[in-house]
């Protein structure tokens, strides 16, 4: 499985831009790019994926290099319930290579 | 409508006991996965089923674990002489179909002492 790196932890302030980077040197083109999100005592939350172009939810933005080796998740404007560990997952779209593969992911601390 | 539901949300067992814990997935998802989290650490996948049939059980530790899901909905992870090791947050998934957006469950918290 390709792998991904992450920084272990962030903060940002309440109310202002928060960007999430994720590296990604060894992906492959059947590789999609997915984040999550896991909230204290909570299981993971899905936020958004692409696999070539930027992508905009009501969540998030995700922003993908055109060599696709790094992708930022950006939130666009932070509040305390933004508060969680971010996770930067590539999953294959392979029939057969369903599963996420979690790393440690990025814990994202809002400073109120 | 309801999320994934996993019950006992807290289970307390002795060291070689066996226990059961239950999935029920959102309603008409076909794919299902289980993960484990310990303290400190992502989700660790464990098995995924499409429909009743498991088609990854790769990241099952040893033959102490097992998973059914025998009508293609509520799945059951089964883990036999536990041992504390097997500690952790078990978590349940489920997706409309495989390699679409995963909806986790709130997790079932083993404690094996």
């Amino acid at each position: 499985d390709a792998k991904t790196t992450q920084p272990n932890s962030m903060e940002s302030n309440e109310e202002e831009p928060v960007h999430l980077p994720c590296n990604h040197s060894t992906i492959s083109g059947t590789d999609y790019i997915h984040w999550y999100r896991q909230l204290p005592s909570q299981g993971p939350e899905y936020v958004i994926h692409g696999l070539t172009s930027n992508v905009n939810n009501r969540m998030a933005s995700l922003a993908i290099a055109e060599d696709r080796k790094s992708s930022t998740l950006i939130l666009h404007r932070a509040t305390l319930r933004d508060a969680a560990v971010y996770y930067c997952i590539l999953r294959d779209v392979n029939f057969g290579n369903e599963k996420l593969t979690f790393g440690t992911g990025t814990r994202l601390t809002i400073i109120p | 409508g309801a999320g994934v539901s996993q019950t006992p949300s807290n289970k307390v067992t002795e060291k070689g006991k066996y226990v059961e814990l239950r999935c029920d997935p959102i309603s008409g998802h076909t794919a299902l996965y289980w993960y484990r989290q310990s303290l400190g650490q992502g989700p660790e996948f464990l098995i995924y089923f499409q429909g009743t049939g498991a088609a990854d059980d790769s990241g099952l530790p040893n033959d102490r674990f097992f998973a059914v899901r025998p009508e293609g909905s509520v799945s059951t992870l089964k883990i036999q002489r536990t041992e504390r090791g097997d500690s952790a947050v078990y978590l349940c998934a489920s997706s409309p179909q495989s390699g679409t957006e995963a909806f986790f469950g709130q997790g079932t918290r083993l404690t094996v002492v």
